[in-house]
């Protein structure tokens, strides 16, 4: 079955690391790639998109992140988390022509002071 | 604010009785979602409606769960007979597309409703 696998689950930081959260799906096809945020008690948020084009994209609050089609990866990235980075973290992707998002587990990021 | 609003936020229902959940989309978006988060599960698709129309339930549990998008009103998520593994959080996200179309659609999520079952 197709999935999407988000490996870590749980990430403490300290302000100004880098960031990388790993997103691998299992789809030889078409995909188009999401990266949402969800703030404690808040909704979830687009961060991020790639539906074609440039594999290196740009999103909200200084947060990038780059598809490998070879690798079958679309991690998420930032040079330099904040404290106001900290939040849990969704990949989702549309496998195919389906009508909907199938996402990870998750990836819950802790930025200390 | 993404402007989907979902209603109660919280619920709380003994076992046995109904769960009625509402969800109202972006205005101009006729493609509602409904997903259900589980601890350390991520979130889940149980539905895809539009207007009047169920278009994929693949993920909704074969009994006791239903949901519609009446031409007028809110979408509803409704669980009869609640058990205490029903509560979770439920999302509503809409869309102004079809995602499948391949035209760089994106959901818009509401804050969810916390269903609580004793």
């Amino acid at each position: 079955a197709q999935s999407v696998s988000q490996h870590n689950h749980h990430v403490i930081l300290s302000e100004a690391a880098s960031l990388e959260l790993g997103c691998n799906y299992s789809y030889g096809g078409t995909v188009n790639l999401f990266w949402y945020v969800q703030y404690p008690g808040q909704h979830l948020q687009l961060l991020l998109k790639y539906f074609s084009g440039d594999p290196l994209v740009k999103g909200i609050k200084g947060f990038e992140a780059e598809f490998i089609k070879s690798k079958f990866s679309f991690n998420l990235r930032k040079p330099s988390v904040q404290w106001s980075d900290t939040a849990e973290y969704f990949c989702a992707v549309i496998i195919g022509t389906a009508s909907k998002l199938t996402f990870g587990t998750g990836t819950r990021l802790q930025v200390t002071l | 604010n993404a402007g989907v609003m979902q209603n109660p936020r919280h619920l709380v229902r003994r076992r046995g009785q109904e769960a009625r959940l509402r969800c109202s989309p972006m205005k101009g978006h006729s493609h509602v979602y409904w997903y259900r988060q589980l601890p350390e599960e991520g979130l889940k698709f149980m539905v895809y409606l539009q207007k009047e129309n169920i278009i994929d339930e693949s993920g909704m549990p074969k009994e006791r769960f239903s949901a519609e998008f009446p031409k007028e009103g809110p979408s509803i998520l409704r669980i009869q007979q609640v058990v205490r593994g029903d509560s979770a959080a439920y999302f509503c996200a809409s869309s102004p597309l079809n995602l499948g179309q391949g035209r760089a659609g994106e959901l818009f999520f509401g804050e969810g409703s916390r269903l609580t079952v004793l």
